[in-house]
């Protein structure tokens, strides 16, 4: 039972527009979202998170909506650049184990 | 480099030998996550740790596997006679008070073992 869906598998944006990540979740009691970037043979990096109680939290280049209606979050990268190329995982918590999708791979294209 | 050090990077063992592996938590962080990955899957959670303290290891087999972070030194993930089935990028996360919700978990370059 994955409650944390990331349901594309990979993504191609071209270099300055706009990279949009989806995930959706099951659990109702998750609080807290993270998302983390991932390169080859490193551990995952903390990129932003989201508070339940929000629905936008932005920093830089990236922004994290909220739907809690839907269940469904989404990060947005803009603009693109080639550096964001990286497997992006979206995290959930209600304790404190975080519950990780199974990445989208990002191929931002120059 | 103040970040999550793990040790080895790679790890080669034979069925049936003990893999141990090796977490240093950011400095000032006493809370320790492990976390185990397969090939194209997302990560999962094994157990939680505080020091001298087990909090939560729901995610953890109950056979061959252990976990500590003791007083003093890095947290250890102990496999004992190790299957094929263990080969996988294993995790350490750490973090400081995890009861505020703007603390996330910060994450090692994993240990990626391989069983022959």
């Amino acid at each position: 039972d994955q409650q944390v869906k990331q349901n594309s598998p990979s993504l191609s944006v071209q270099e300055g527009r706009i990279s949009i990540l989806n995930c959706d979740y099951t659990n109702s009691m998750f609080d807290y979202f993270l998302w983390y970037k991932k390169y080859p043979a490193e551990g995952p990096t903390f990129l932003i998170s989201i508070s339940s109680i929000k629905d936008k939290n932005e920093d830089g280049r990236f922004t994290v909506f909220l739907n809690k209606s839907a269940k469904h979050l989404s990060l947005h990268i803009v603009p693109s650049q080639p550096g964001d190329s990286a497997v992006y995982f979206c995290a959930a918590r209600s304790n404190t184990p975080l519950v990780f999708g199974k990445g989208t791979r990002l191929s931002v294209i120059a | 480099n103040a970040g999550v050090m793990q040790n080895p990077r790679h790890l080669v063992r034979r069925r049936g030998q003990e893999a141990r592996l090796r977490c240093s938590p950011m400095k000032g962080h006493s809370h320790v996550y492990w976390y185990r990955q397969l090939p194209e899957e997302g990560l999962k959670f094994m157990v939680y740790l505080q020091k001298e303290n087990i909090i939560d290891e729901s995610g953890m087999p109950k056979e061959r596997f252990s976990a500590e972070f003791p007083k003093e030194g890095p947290s250890i993930l102990r496999i004992q006679q190790v299957v094929r089935g263990d080969s996988a990028a294993y995790f350490c996360a750490s973090s400081l008070n995890p009861g505020q919700s703007n603390q996330p978990q910060h994450f090692g370059d994993g240990t990626r073992l391989s069983i022959l």
